[in-house]
């Protein structure tokens, strides 16, 4: 049983169209982060969220934690080719405890 | 410093024989993990070390699998008698946990094991 859900799992897109992924729990954490991985290499941290309801922009990105800090989503507006990657959610529950990683969201951008 | 450097970057070996994977982590960072990592999946959590202290070790991992992380510096991952099941990419990560809730993990690129 995954703690950490992410929906879509797949998601093929048009280059210039936006997104939403998701990520859900049954479980509150503590903080939740987003990385992005592209074949063949280690994931890469692109935000961390810490207080409920808190956004957080990076560029076209746009990150939000739950209310109840049981989920995230990040947005993305008008897709790039460059934007391919898989998409992971990762938490800790509490404050010294480990990382644990979704399932992932894999993303592809047609030119 | 370059970062997290993982050796081998592959391994093939068969099945029944042991094998033995290392780690070196940023310098300065105290945490270091290892997970395990299936073509289209998360990483999986198998272990990890605070300084040289194995802190937790997934209970879904066989006894096959053990780690250690000698001084607190570079860590090793042991999987002994392989199986085919073993076959996966070996992730590890290390962090500077200095207070609650912003741990950043930064990862090597990997160690890709198959098992014929």
């Amino acid at each position: 049983t995954q703690l950490l859900e992410q929906s879509p799992q797949f998601l093929s897109i048009q280059e210039g169209e936006n997104l939403t992924v998701y990520c859900n729990s049954s479980s509150v954490f503590s903080s939740l982060q987003w990385y992005r991985q592209e074949p063949g290499e280690g994931p890469v941290l692109l935000v961390t969220v810490v207080t409920g309801g808190e956004v957080k922009k990076l560029k076209r990105l746009t990150f939000q934690f739950g209310d109840a800090r049981k989920d995230s989503s990040l947005h993305i507006t008008a897709a790039q080719p460059g934007d391919t990657g898989l998409y992971l959610c990762a938490g800790a529950r509490t404050s010294y405890d480990k990382v644990i990683f979704g399932p992932g969201t894999s993303l592809s951008v047609i030119p | 410093d370059t970062g997290v450097s993982q050796n081998p970057r592959h391994k093939i070996t068969k099945r029944g024989q042991n094998v033995t994977f290392r780690c070196d982590p940023i310098s300065e960072h105290n945490r270091l993990y290892w997970y395990r990592q299936t073509l289209g999946q998360g990483p999986e959590f198998l272990t990890y070390f605070q300084n040289e202290a194995q802190l937790e070790k997934s209970r879904l991992l066989s006894d096959r699998f053990s780690a250690e992380r000698p001084k607190g510096s570079f860590s090793t991952l042991e999987i002994q008698r392989t199986e085919q099941g073993d076959s996966a990419m070996y992730l590890c990560a290390s962090s500077l946990a200095q207070g609650p809730r912003n741990e950043k993990l930064f990862f090597g690129s990997g160690t890709q094991l198959s098992v014929l």
